[in-house]
């Protein structure tokens, strides 16, 4: 059985740092891309980027260019994304998920990781 | 970027009922479309790829169709479990993705 289990939540100021794993299991890290979605509270899914573990290469949405970065560890099959400069508006809930084809929708997905940014 | 417009953005129904939910982009996706279904604080789950292709499990109830710019999520029967939110989802050559705004289908 697959499961994607993340880091707890975070309470953090503006201007902080926070870096949230995603450790995976019940199929092989590398042969999935992991994709990281957040959720602001009341609102929609937001794609962040996506993350190749088999050789660290990662895409970023544009938004996030500069502030974001996404890694694996393939000894411990996790992968875990650092979002800085956090401002209020990065209050959400942040998803990993697993794909595949990734033009194939994403298969699994973690249970997710409440981040706050609060003064 | 694309952006994907979904109709309407609520949905009153009753069980038993067949709704249908649209999915607009802005410009050609092929038909690499998804369409999840989100219940409150859960994670989503994907229902559809590839337009129309029903993910493993998925009752058959669920259908998707359409290809270009317009798609459709059709439940044929509405049962108790299916209320709850839905998003299209893209993901394009690029390697851009972006979801839809989000349709919330309740009773």
């Amino acid at each position: 059985e697959v499961h994607l289990v993340q880091s707890g939540a975070e309470v953090k100021k503006p201007g902080a740092t926070v870096k949230i794993s995603c450790e995976v299991s019940g199929y092989t890290f590398t042969d999935y891309f992991v994709h990281w979605v957040r959720q602001a509270p009341g609102r929609g899914l937001e794609w962040v980027g996506l993350l190749d573990p088999e050789d660290g290469k990662t895409k970023y949405a544009e938004k996030f260019q500069g502030r974001v970065t996404m890694t694996a560890d393939t000894s411990t099959h996790s992968a875990f994304m650092e979002l800085s400069s956090l401002r209020s508006e990065d209050t959400a809930v942040y998803y990993c998920a697993g794909s595949w084809d990734s033009t194939e929708g994403f298969d699994y997905w973690g249970q997710g990781t409440l981040v706050t940014v609060s003064s | 970027d694309i952006q994907l417009t979904q109709s309407p953005s609520t949905l009153s129904a009753s069980v038993g009922d067949r709704v249908t939910i649209t999915c607009r982009t802005s410009q050609s996706v092929n038909n690499w479309l998804a369409w999840y279904q989100q219940k409150p604080g859960k994670a989503p789950k994907l229902l559809i790829y590839k337009a129309s292709t029903l993910e493993r499990g998925v009752p058959s109830r669920f259908s998707g169709s359409g290809s270009g710019t317009e798609f459709t999520l059709t439940i044929s029967s509405l049962q108790p479990d299916d209320f709850a939110t839905y998003y299209c989802q893209q993901f394009n050559n690029y390697s851009q993705c972006s979801f839809g705004q989000g349709t919330k289908l309740d009773i």
